[in-house]
């Protein structure tokens, strides 16, 4: 029972152009969500954050966009760079779990120079 | 250091021996979580610490998994027994109290079970 989902394994985008990353989820009790970044061999990275009282926030480069209803994020890297080709993957948690993450399978980004 | 750290970064083993992985969290983070990510997977919670009590240990895959924290500082994850799907990356978590976010992780020990 998959309660985060990635459904794209991999985008591959030009350098300067918006990168776009989805993650769908299930639970309804979710009401925060994360983004992490991982480099082979390191542990994620914390990228940017949104609570289910929001709809969007934004960090420089990246924004994160929530829709409650759709159960759906998408991370928005705008302008892409080489140096953001990783690994993305979505979490989520909710209030009633110790703040235990959920996590999509992750999505492969390239960014092509 | 000011961030996660966990040793060994690789453990190559036997099948049937049992391994010990560390954790040492930031200073000061209260709760502590292990994951793992088997290959083409995403991260599995498998414990929560906060302190020294582990109140959800629902994500541990069998008996043969158990770990502890000591003096609310270092963790140890052991595994007894190893099988070879135990094959994966243990991560190691910390935040800065229950449920806060964001949480904070190490780069892992990657597990080998020959």
């Amino acid at each position: 029972d998959q309660q985060v989902k990635q459904n794209s394994p991999s985008l591959s985008v030009q350098e300067g152009r918006i990168s776009i990353l989805n993650c769908d989820y299930t639970n309804s009790m979710f009401d925060y969500f994360l983004w992490y970044k991982k480099y082979p061999a390191e542990g994620p990275t914390f990228l940017i954050s949104i609570s289910s009282i929001k709809d969007k926030n934004e960090d420089g480069r990246f924004t994160v966009f929530l829709n409650k209803s759709a159960k759906h994020l998408s991370l928005h890297i705008v302008p892409s760079q080489p140096g953001d080709s990783a690994v993305y993957f979505c979490a989520a948690s909710d209030g009633t779990s110790y703040g235990k993450l959920t996590f999509g399978q992750g999505t492969i980004l390239t960014v092509h120079p | 250091g000011a961030g996660v750290s966990q040793s060994p970064s690789n453990k190559v083993t036997e099948k049937g021996k049992d391994v010990e992985l560390r954790c040492d969290p930031i200073s000061g983070h209260t709760a502590l979580y292990w994951y793992r990510q088997s290959l083409g997977q995403g991260l599995e919670f498998l414990i929560y610490f906060q302190g020294n009590s582990a109140p959800d240990k629902s994500g541990l895959p069998s008996d043969r998994f158990s770990a502890e924290r000591t003096g609310g500082s270092v963790s140890t994850l052991t595994i007894q027994r190893t099988q070879q799907e135990d094959s994966a990356v243990y991560l190691c978590a910390s935040s800065v109290y229950r449920g806060g976010q964001p949480q904070h992780f190490g780069d892992g020990t990657r597990l080998s079970i020959l």
